[in-house]
């Protein structure tokens, strides 16, 4: 399995600016979490979905983040309008309770979100 | 509100020797611990873990060792080796939310050759 996918690794844009980050989790999982990561809170959960269901967006800094999860092989995590303070690495993983019941969770590279 | 701590951002350790990163915790809700791996422009990968019903874990050079009556749990890496060289993060799980993972901010290690 190619492992759970992110895309663009890297994204530079002005404030104000509408990005979108993209994932593609491990066939067969049906968890997907999103976080951020920065160097003040660490690795912070965003929200995370159980069968493409939001189960928990308590983490959503602000009404400007947006996420969704049309179907179980694809996910976007939406910023509009982008601001400074937004830039952070952001990591999408994925899991499955099926012969886990710890629930393992695997990480994507990330994508580097930079706002000017 | 920080409910897994990590007090040291990061740690210098000579090769050959032993590095042991702590973590703290807050909430006694906590019945399952993880350490996580981190290498510069990849992902967190899952390296060990411990439950509250036990007080170590071992796998290999790796050994977690967990205080519940301190909150506090340990990563002992023996010998250490450059390759482990990464950031570190504690995580933990709550008994009513076991899918819901805190994470800590994170240690980085160098292994010093």
């Amino acid at each position: 399995d190619a492992g759970v996918i992110q895309s663009p690794r890297h994204e530079v844009t002005e404030m104000g600016q509408e990005v979108t980050l993209r994932c593609k989790p491990i066939s067969g999982h049906d968890y997907l979490f999103w976080y951020r990561q920065t160097m003040m809170r660490g690795l912070e959960l965003l929200i995370y979905f159980n069968n493409n269901v939001p189960i928990d967006d308590s983490g959503m800094p602000e009404d400007r983040f947006s996420a969704k999860m049309p179907n179980a092989s694809f996910s976007t995590l939406k910023i509009q309008p982008s601001e400074p303070r937004d830039s952070a690495v952001y990591f999408c993983a994925s899991s499955s309770r099926r012969g886990d019941p710890y629930n393992e969770q695997f990480f994507g590279p990330g994508t580097r979100l930079t706002v000017l | 509100d920080q409910q897994v701590k990590q007090n040291s951002p990061s740690l210098s350790v000579q090769e050959g020797r032993i590095s042991i990163l702590n973590c703290d915790y807050t909430n006694s809700m906590f019945d399952y611990f993880l350490w996580y791996k981190k290498y510069p422009a990849e992902g967190p990968t899952f390296l060990i873990s411990i439950s509250s019903i036990k007080d170590k874990n071992e796998d290999g050079r790796f050994t977690v060792f967990l205080n519940k009556s301190a909150k506090h749990l340990s990563l002992h890496i023996v010998p250490s080796q450059p390759g482990d060289s990464a950031v570190y993060f504690c995580a933990a799980r709550r008994k009513t939310s076991y899918d819901k993972v805190i994470f800590g901010p994170g240690t980085s290690l160098s292994v010093i050759p």
